[in-house]
């Protein structure tokens, strides 16, 4: 089967740096997404990770250890505009060969002052 | 260059009435893929289009839903008759390569009354 885990909730303060981590367990992997989605509006792509080791992009970072079936997103200097929800999502195999994604629940993040 | 768009944003039915979803991708987009997100759980996969041919459709939950894609431009995706459990926000994303990461429409919000 496929499980994708990632927390429900963080809150964190403006300024401080949070992680929010996502473990997985999927039938094939080629590549592990991370989407922001604000309420109401469509998931827009962060980052994205194929191989082992961390992807820097700005004030947000992304961690991969396929062997542990495990990543992790990594927000610096939040800002309030950073409430919202994050959305892990790993590119797999689907039946007829083509590669598609499946996703987490999404972690609600909130930014207080 | 305009985004993944959806129409309506909002549906409000009745049980057993019928419902059309229109999403139009990213021009020259060939893959366009359908998610549904049903309130508290994932975003799931419905299924793929590679232009006007469907690629995986082994998400779709039951015979009521019906997907297409003439042309190879927009689709639309259409329920009938539809059913409480069908409620939920109607994803859709489109890429130019299947290997691409995936640009997502804002949803449209169909709620089965």
């Amino acid at each position: 089967g496929q499980n994708i885990d990632q927390p429900t909730e963080m809150t964190a303060t403006e300024g401080a740096i949070v992680q929010i981590n996502c473990t997985y367990q999927t039938s094939g992997f080629n590549g592990l997404f991370w989407y922001q989605q604000h309420a109401g509006e469509a998931p827009t792509f962060l980052s994205y990770n194929v191989l082992d080791g961390l992807e820097e992009k700005g004030r947000f970072s992304s961690f991969l250890s396929r062997s542990k079936g495990y990543s992790y997103l990594l927000l610096k200097e939040l800002q309030m505009k950073d409430s919202a929800s994050y959305l892990c999502a790993v590119r797999g195999w689907g039946n007829t060969g083509f590669q598609k994604l499946v996703f987490g629940t999404g972690t609600r993040l909130l930014v207080s002052p | 260059e305009a985004g993944v768009t959806q129409f309506p944003s909002h549906s409000v039915i009745e049980k057993g009435q019928t419902v059309t979803l229109r999403c139009d991708p990213i021009s020259g987009h060939d893959n366009l893929y359908w998610y549904r997100r049903v309130m508290g759980k994932e975003i799931k996969f419905l299924l793929h289009f590679v232009k006007e041919s469907k690629q995986d459709e082994s998400g779709m939950p039951n015979n009521r839903f019906l997907a297409e894609r003439t042309g190879g431009t927009y689709s639309t995706l259409k329920v009938q008759p539809a059913e409480l459990e069908d409620s939920g926000v109607y994803f859709c994303a489109s890429s130019q390569e299947n290997r691409d990461e995936q640009y997502f429409g804002p949803g449209t919000r169909l709620t089965v009354t």
